[in-house]
């Protein structure tokens, strides 16, 4: 099954510039991607779905890019605030097709006044 | 009531109790979720609903029984738990019967530590 990875160490930076989280696969190229935000001691919120056709993604302040060469998908935060400071995670489908998510540990990013 | 809604938010339970929590989603989807947030670990899927019938069981033990009575409603039955049973407990809905090209929608989670 699929293996994901997300940088565990916080990201820390301060208001105002732009947050790049990454999300690396290992095994087979999904037909699709998915971020979603977490807050602490709540549940996870979707935040943008990208597919395998789909070079780069934008919604507001949020773009989300997935290169199938690369096996990547970055996840950016333009003119990033304080309010933006949460956990991301990247999902992916478990298997090949169109199977049930599973979930990468997630990133928290830390914005500083 | 919008969106998907849990209860009790906190459950503080021994390990000889038995306890339920309660999902309820107002979205009109087809698929319900259970999964399980430890500290420090990713989401582990517990266990698929779609339409009400079981679609997958992810090796959970059977201590832990789901129960869908329809497509808006689902429980999650707890007796005999170990302490490592302690986490967050989220419920999640979708669209297209389980499959993960559908964004799912968490509900707030049920927070519980087993004693």
């Amino acid at each position: 099954s699929q293996k994901i990875e997300q940088n565990s160490e916080a990201l820390n930076i301060q208001e105002g510039k732009t947050a790049t989280l990454t999300c690396n696969y290992t095994n087979y190229s999904p037909a699709y991607l998915q971020w979603y935000r977490q807050d602490p001691g709540r549940g996870p919120v979707f935040l943008l779905l990208i597919r395998e056709n789909e070079k780069e993604k934008r919604k507001e302040r949020l773009k989300v890019t997935f290169d199938t060469t690369l096996k990547q998908s970055l996840f950016h935060i333009t003119a990033s605030q304080p309010a933006d400071s949460a956990t991301y995670l990247c999902a992916l489908p478990r298997d090949s097709g169109y199977s049930t998510l599973t979930f990468g540990k997630g990133t928290m990013l830390l914005v500083s006044p | 009531e919008t969106g998907v809604t849990q209860t009790p938010r906190h459950l503080v339970m021994g390990m000889t109790n038995k306890k339920s929590l309660k999902c309820e989603q107002h979205l009109g989807h087809n698929a319900m979720y259970w999964y399980k947030q430890s500290a420090k670990k990713p989401l582990e899927l517990m266990f698929v609903y779609n339409f009400k019938e079981q679609t997958e069981n992810n090796s959970v033990p059977s201590r832990f029984s789901p129960e869908c009575p329809n497509s808006s409603h689902l429980f999650l039955h707890l007796h005999t738990l170990q302490p490592e049973d302690s986490a967050l407990y989220l419920c999640a809905s979708s669209q297209g019967g389980g499959s993960g090209s559908y964004e799912q929608y968490f509900g707030p989670g049920t927070r519980l530590t087993v004693t």
